[in-house]
């Protein structure tokens, strides 16, 4: 079964940082293309970071440039979002995306999501 | 960056109704469109890509068109498995964003 498993969610005060981990399963992990996904309470989809299948190359929302980092471990077959200096308008469900890399970014495959609230 | 425009934000509608959602680009995406369907609390699920190409496994009652900035995302019989948010994305530049959303509800 095709599967993304996203955690490390949870309660962080602003300023503070959390790290998200995506674990996937069911298909060649190391050749799709990652994504971060990000939903506030409420709101519409808003993408967050990419990370090409080998590493090499990752783009951001100019919101967290600077503050996220998003890496990858093939042989884990896991993505991860580093937070940092994080605020309350980055309260929202985090989904990790696969996309294939066949073409234009689409995001084929999702997470369930996991929580990340940002409050004092 | 690409500002994506969704219409309507909702709309009620019935069974076997056929509708018809809206996206348009800021500026020119060529066909570089995508739609998800998503339903509450859950993850989105991908329907179309490059505006008009169905990917697999979803039910030939979606159809999407357009190309350039104005593009349409249409259920030709709405199904009670239907209802849901549904969200066009470009993938034209780096910098990716999904338009805001339309809620398509029961009359």
């Amino acid at each position: 079964e095709v599967q993304l498993v996203e955690s490390g969610g949870g309660l962080v005060q602003p300023g503070g940082s959390l790290r998200l981990s995506c674990a996937a399963s069911g298909f060649t992990f190391s050749s799709y293309w990652m994504h971060w996904v990000r939903q506030g309470p409420g709101k519409g989809l808003v993408w967050v970071s990419r990370i090409k299948n080998d590493g090499s190359s990752t783009s951001y929302e100019d919101s967290v440039k600077g503050r996220f980092t998003i890496s990858r471990d093939n042989a884990k077959n896991t993505v991860y979002l580093q937070m940092n200096s994080l605020r309350a308008d980055d309260t929202a469900v985090y989904y990790c995306a696969g996309d294939p890399g066949r073409g234009p970014d689409v995001f084929d495959i999702w997470g369930q999501g996991t929580v990340v609230t940002v409050s004092s | 960056d690409i500002q994506m425009t969704q219409s309507p934000s909702s709309l009620s509608a019935s069974v076997g109704d056929r509708v018809t959602i809206t996206c348009r680009a800021s500026q020119s995406i060529a066909n570089y469109l995508n739609w998800y369907q998503q339903k509450p609390g859950k993850a989105p699920k991908f329907l179309i890509y490059a505006a008009s190409s169905l990917q697999s496994g979803v039910p030939s009652r979606f159809s999407g068109s357009g190309s350039g900035t104005d593009f349409t995302l249409t259920i030709s019989s709405l199904q009670p498995e239907d209802f849901a948010t549904y969200y066009c994305q470009q993938s034209y530049s780096l910098s990716l964003t999904f338009g805001g959303g339309t809620k398509v509800e029961m009359k």
